[in-house]
Protein backbone atom coordinates (compact mmCIF):
# COMPACT_ATOMS: atom_id res chain seq x y z
CA UNK A 1 0.00 0.00 0.00
CA UNK A 2 0.93 3.61 -0.70
CA UNK A 3 1.48 5.37 2.52
CA UNK A 4 4.01 8.20 4.49
CA UNK A 5 6.47 6.11 6.81
CA UNK A 6 8.00 7.92 10.05
CA UNK A 7 11.16 6.38 11.71
CA UNK A 8 11.44 5.71 14.61
CA UNK A 9 7.90 5.92 15.89
CA UNK A 10 10.13 6.96 19.45
CA UNK A 11 12.91 8.92 19.57
CA UNK A 12 14.71 10.13 23.05
CA UNK A 13 17.10 12.45 22.82
CA UNK A 14 19.13 14.72 25.33
CA UNK A 15 19.28 18.27 25.88
CA UNK A 16 21.46 20.13 23.56
CA UNK A 17 21.87 16.67 21.18
CA UNK A 18 21.32 17.06 17.74
CA UNK A 19 18.28 14.43 16.39
CA UNK A 20 17.20 14.02 13.03
CA UNK A 21 13.92 12.48 12.47
CA UNK A 22 13.28 10.91 9.00
CA UNK A 23 9.80 10.58 6.67
CA UNK A 24 9.30 8.41 3.76
CA UNK A 25 6.51 8.77 1.42
CA UNK A 26 5.80 5.71 -1.73
CA UNK A 27 2.79 8.13 -2.84
CA UNK A 28 4.60 10.34 -4.96
CA UNK A 29 3.74 13.32 -3.98
CA UNK A 30 5.10 16.64 -4.68
CA UNK A 31 4.67 18.42 -1.31
CA UNK A 32 5.78 17.33 1.73
CA UNK A 33 5.24 18.78 5.22
CA UNK A 34 6.38 18.66 8.98
CA UNK A 35 4.14 19.64 11.76
CA UNK A 36 4.76 19.59 15.33
CA UNK A 37 2.08 18.61 18.05
CA UNK A 38 2.42 19.17 21.54
CA UNK A 39 -0.14 17.22 24.12
CA UNK A 40 -3.77 18.39 23.37
CA UNK A 41 -2.87 20.51 20.75
CA UNK A 42 -3.42 20.68 17.29
CA UNK A 43 -0.61 19.77 14.83
CA UNK A 44 1.52 23.21 13.86
CA UNK A 45 3.24 23.46 10.61
CA UNK A 46 6.98 24.10 10.96
CA UNK A 47 7.29 24.37 7.03
CA UNK A 48 6.87 22.31 3.71
CA UNK A 49 8.80 21.19 0.55
CA UNK A 50 7.08 21.77 -3.18
CA UNK A 51 9.29 19.57 -4.84
CA UNK A 52 12.94 21.32 -3.73
CA UNK A 53 11.31 24.61 -3.00
CA UNK A 54 11.68 24.88 0.85
CA UNK A 55 9.07 27.04 2.32
CA UNK A 56 9.66 27.65 6.14
CA UNK A 57 6.56 29.24 8.48
CA UNK A 58 7.57 32.57 10.01
CA UNK A 59 7.48 31.36 13.89
CA UNK A 60 9.60 28.07 13.25
CA UNK A 61 12.46 28.71 15.34
CA UNK A 62 15.93 28.57 14.16
CA UNK A 63 17.07 25.34 15.65
CA UNK A 64 14.70 23.34 13.21
CA UNK A 65 16.29 22.44 10.01
CA UNK A 66 15.12 19.91 7.36
CA UNK A 67 16.46 17.91 4.08
CA UNK A 68 14.56 16.74 1.20
CA UNK A 69 17.68 15.02 -1.05
CA UNK A 70 14.90 13.31 -3.27
CA UNK A 71 11.17 13.00 -3.81
CA UNK A 72 10.67 10.55 -1.73
CA UNK A 73 12.33 11.39 1.72
CA UNK A 74 12.64 14.34 3.88
CA UNK A 75 14.04 15.12 7.07
CA UNK A 76 14.02 16.48 10.11
CA UNK A 77 16.99 18.35 12.25
CA UNK A 78 17.02 19.65 15.22
CA UNK A 79 20.13 21.12 16.32
CA UNK A 80 19.64 21.51 19.78
CA UNK A 81 16.40 20.12 21.20
CA UNK A 82 15.18 21.85 24.79
CA UNK A 83 12.87 20.18 26.67
CA UNK A 84 10.07 22.60 25.43
CA UNK A 85 10.61 20.62 21.88
CA UNK A 86 9.30 17.57 23.13
CA UNK A 87 6.55 16.76 21.47
CA UNK A 88 4.64 14.21 18.38
CA UNK A 89 6.07 15.29 14.98
CA UNK A 90 4.19 14.68 12.00
CA UNK A 91 5.56 13.91 8.71
CA UNK A 92 2.27 14.88 5.90
CA UNK A 93 2.31 14.72 1.92
CA UNK A 94 -0.18 15.67 -0.70
CA UNK A 95 0.04 16.22 -4.29
CA UNK A 96 0.34 19.24 -6.46
CA UNK A 97 -2.69 21.76 -5.58
CA UNK A 98 -3.27 22.50 -9.10
CA UNK A 99 -4.31 19.03 -10.01
CA UNK A 100 -6.95 19.53 -7.63
CA UNK A 101 -6.45 17.44 -4.78
CA UNK A 102 -6.37 19.14 -1.35
CA UNK A 103 -6.50 16.49 1.57
CA UNK A 104 -2.80 15.86 3.00
CA UNK A 105 -1.69 12.15 4.08
CA UNK A 106 -0.42 11.99 7.67
CA UNK A 107 2.38 9.19 8.65
CA UNK A 108 2.31 7.57 12.17
CA UNK A 109 4.59 10.50 13.52
CA UNK A 110 7.45 9.98 16.12
CA UNK A 111 6.95 11.16 19.36
CA UNK A 112 10.46 12.35 20.71
CA UNK A 113 11.21 13.14 24.26
CA UNK A 114 14.32 15.15 25.65
CA UNK A 115 16.10 14.31 29.01
CA UNK B 1 -6.46 34.24 6.66
CA UNK B 2 -8.47 31.26 7.92
CA UNK B 3 -9.23 29.97 11.29
CA UNK B 4 -11.09 27.24 12.45
CA UNK B 5 -13.15 26.86 16.27
CA UNK B 6 -14.00 23.81 17.31
CA UNK B 7 -15.99 24.93 20.57
CA UNK B 8 -16.00 21.15 22.29
CA UNK B 9 -12.86 20.40 23.65
CA UNK B 10 -14.80 17.10 25.00
CA UNK B 11 -17.36 15.25 24.23
CA UNK B 12 -18.37 12.10 26.39
CA UNK B 13 -21.52 10.21 24.96
CA UNK B 14 -22.53 6.82 25.71
CA UNK B 15 -22.18 3.81 23.24
CA UNK B 16 -25.04 3.86 20.50
CA UNK B 17 -26.00 7.14 21.24
CA UNK B 18 -25.64 10.27 18.78
CA UNK B 19 -22.93 12.47 18.54
CA UNK B 20 -22.26 16.15 16.96
CA UNK B 21 -18.77 17.36 17.23
CA UNK B 22 -19.06 21.20 16.07
CA UNK B 23 -16.79 23.22 13.89
CA UNK B 24 -16.95 26.52 12.65
CA UNK B 25 -14.75 28.54 10.12
CA UNK B 26 -13.65 32.22 9.37
CA UNK B 27 -12.18 32.57 5.96
CA UNK B 28 -13.06 35.77 3.27
CA UNK B 29 -12.77 33.22 0.40
CA UNK B 30 -13.75 30.24 -0.73
CA UNK B 31 -13.10 26.87 1.32
CA UNK B 32 -12.12 23.22 1.72
CA UNK B 33 -12.92 21.52 4.70
CA UNK B 34 -11.71 18.02 6.14
CA UNK B 35 -12.29 16.44 9.79
CA UNK B 36 -8.97 14.42 10.36
CA UNK B 37 -9.20 11.66 13.40
CA UNK B 38 -6.20 10.70 15.57
CA UNK B 39 -6.12 7.26 17.74
CA UNK B 40 -3.43 7.95 20.49
CA UNK B 41 0.11 7.76 19.68
CA UNK B 42 -0.77 7.77 15.96
CA UNK B 43 -1.10 10.06 13.12
CA UNK B 44 -4.37 11.92 11.82
CA UNK B 45 -6.87 9.87 9.21
CA UNK B 46 -8.59 11.87 6.67
CA UNK B 47 -12.51 11.32 7.84
CA UNK B 48 -13.89 12.85 5.43
CA UNK B 49 -13.99 15.79 3.04
CA UNK B 50 -15.88 18.65 1.34
CA UNK B 51 -14.64 20.42 -1.89
CA UNK B 52 -17.52 20.94 -3.61
CA UNK B 53 -20.85 19.99 -4.91
CA UNK B 54 -22.86 18.47 -1.91
CA UNK B 55 -23.19 19.65 0.49
CA UNK B 56 -23.40 16.46 2.90
CA UNK B 57 -20.36 14.25 2.75
CA UNK B 58 -20.33 10.96 4.46
CA UNK B 59 -17.63 8.42 5.49
CA UNK B 60 -17.03 4.71 5.79
CA UNK B 61 -17.96 4.17 8.93
CA UNK B 62 -20.81 6.53 9.00
CA UNK B 63 -19.68 9.53 10.33
CA UNK B 64 -21.18 12.43 8.41
CA UNK B 65 -20.52 16.21 7.82
CA UNK B 66 -22.87 18.86 6.69
CA UNK B 67 -21.43 22.25 4.72
CA UNK B 68 -23.13 25.31 5.71
CA UNK B 69 -22.37 28.00 4.11
CA UNK B 70 -24.51 30.64 5.94
CA UNK B 71 -23.33 29.75 9.08
CA UNK B 72 -19.82 28.69 7.95
CA UNK B 73 -19.80 25.22 9.92
CA UNK B 74 -18.89 21.54 9.05
CA UNK B 75 -20.54 20.03 11.80
CA UNK B 76 -19.67 16.27 12.05
CA UNK B 77 -22.11 13.76 13.52
CA UNK B 78 -22.46 10.28 13.71
CA UNK B 79 -26.34 8.57 14.56
CA UNK B 80 -24.43 5.76 16.90
CA UNK B 81 -21.30 5.95 17.96
CA UNK B 82 -19.05 2.91 19.06
CA UNK B 83 -16.22 2.62 21.45
CA UNK B 84 -13.51 2.43 18.66
CA UNK B 85 -14.73 5.95 17.93
CA UNK B 86 -13.10 7.11 20.67
CA UNK B 87 -10.29 9.58 19.35
CA UNK B 88 -9.69 12.77 18.95
CA UNK B 89 -10.99 14.55 15.94
CA UNK B 90 -9.56 17.81 13.96
CA UNK B 91 -11.44 19.92 11.50
CA UNK B 92 -9.46 21.72 8.93
CA UNK B 93 -10.05 23.97 6.47
CA UNK B 94 -7.47 25.43 3.19
CA UNK B 95 -8.68 27.68 0.81
CA UNK B 96 -7.83 28.17 -2.90
CA UNK B 97 -5.72 31.27 -2.12
CA UNK B 98 -3.52 29.58 0.97
CA UNK B 99 -0.20 27.89 -0.24
CA UNK B 100 -0.70 24.24 0.20
CA UNK B 101 -1.75 24.69 4.14
CA UNK B 102 -4.10 23.46 6.24
CA UNK B 103 -5.49 25.17 9.24
CA UNK B 104 -6.45 23.32 12.23
CA UNK B 105 -8.93 23.36 14.94
CA UNK B 106 -7.78 22.70 18.55
CA UNK B 107 -9.34 19.32 18.39
CA UNK B 108 -12.40 17.78 20.24
CA UNK B 109 -11.67 14.81 22.38
CA UNK B 110 -14.90 12.28 21.84
CA UNK B 111 -14.88 9.83 24.77
CA UNK B 112 -17.19 6.96 24.02
CA UNK B 113 -18.37 5.35 27.51
CA UNK B 114 -19.55 1.82 27.30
Amino acid sequence: DAMVIQNPRYQVTQFGKPVTLSCSQTLNHNVMYWYQQKSSQAPKLLFHYYDKDFNNEADTPDNFQSRRPNTSFCFLDIRSPGLGDAAMYLCATSRDRQRGEYEQYFGPGTRLTVT
Amino acid sequence: AQSVTQLDSQVPVFEEAPVELRCNYSSSVSVYLFWYVQYPNQGLQLLLKYLSGSTLVESINGFEAEFNKSQTSFHLRKPSVHISDTAEYFCAVSTSGSARQLTFGSGTQLTVLP
